[in-house]
């Protein structure tokens, strides 16, 4: 069964700050991995979606890495601002389920709370 | 609509009263699922639909639970004899077919069971 861990749980640093969050994976077999933001009483905002066979992808001033063999990512946000608080969330997404078939089903972690602080 | 909408948006129940909660996913998509957030964790799979086939339920918690799709687009998810334990957010995604497409998120349905 695949298990999805973020580190840290929570983090706080001041505004300007490059910052670095962790997510795990178990089971390496995934067809891509994706970063979500959420906002208190929000829904999910997809960030950046990472195919298994890429390493890396950029939006602004994120930046997402993948390395698949290892079961790990990293969602790297460069010069924070208080706009960028929120949870921040990781799922990966199976090659195929048991049965053969597949339609995707998310695995996420159990997300990073970010406050920057001005 | 531009985007998958969820309603209602909070739903509080007493202990022991059924709720139904409605996903009204991106028109043409095939695939629709529902997760559920508890407070400081990530959503966790509850159903799949394929059009108005459900083809997985492995993650509705218990027979409380039934999740319908009648048409192959509006889909309702109903708890019946509601507990404290179901207090969570009821997320709700659609996508074009399969693994490949991107799932795209509703609002979410908060449910507070007292």
């Amino acid at each position: 069964k695949q298990e999805v861990t973020q580190i840290p749980a929570a983090l706080s640093v001041p505004e300007g700050e490059n910052l670095v969050l962790n997510c795990s994976f178990t089971d390496s077999a995934i067809y891509n991995l994706q970063w979500f933001r959420q906002d208190p009483g929000k829904g999910l905002t997809s960030l950046l979606l990472i195919q298994s066979s890429q390493r890396e992808q950029t939006s602004g001033r994120l930046n997402a890495s993948l390395d698949k063999s290892s079961g790990r990512s990293t969602l790297y946000i460069a010069a924070s601002q208080p706009g960028d608080s929120a949870t921040y969330l990781c799922a990966v997404k199976p090659t195929s389920n048991a049965g053969g078939t597949s339609y995707g089903k998310l695995t996420f972690g159990q997300g990073t709370i970010l406050t920057v602080h001005p | 609509g531009a985007g998958v909408s969820q309603s209602p948006r909070y739903k509080v129940a007493k202990r022991g009263q059924d709720v139904a909660l409605r996903c009204d996913p991106i028109s043409g998509h095939v695939s629709l699922f529902w997760y559920q957030q508890a407070l400081g964790q990530g959503p966790e799979f509850l159903t799949y639909f394929q059009n108005e086939a459900q083809l997985d339920k492995s993650g509705l918690p218990s027979d409380r639970f039934f999740a319908e799709r009648p048409e192959g687009s509006v889909s309702t998810l109903k708890i019946q004899r509601t507990q404290q334990e179901d207090s969570a957010v009821y997320l709700c995604a659609s996508s074009l077919v399969m693994r490949i497409h991107e799932q795209f998120f509703g609002p979410g349905t908060r449910l507070t069971v007292l």
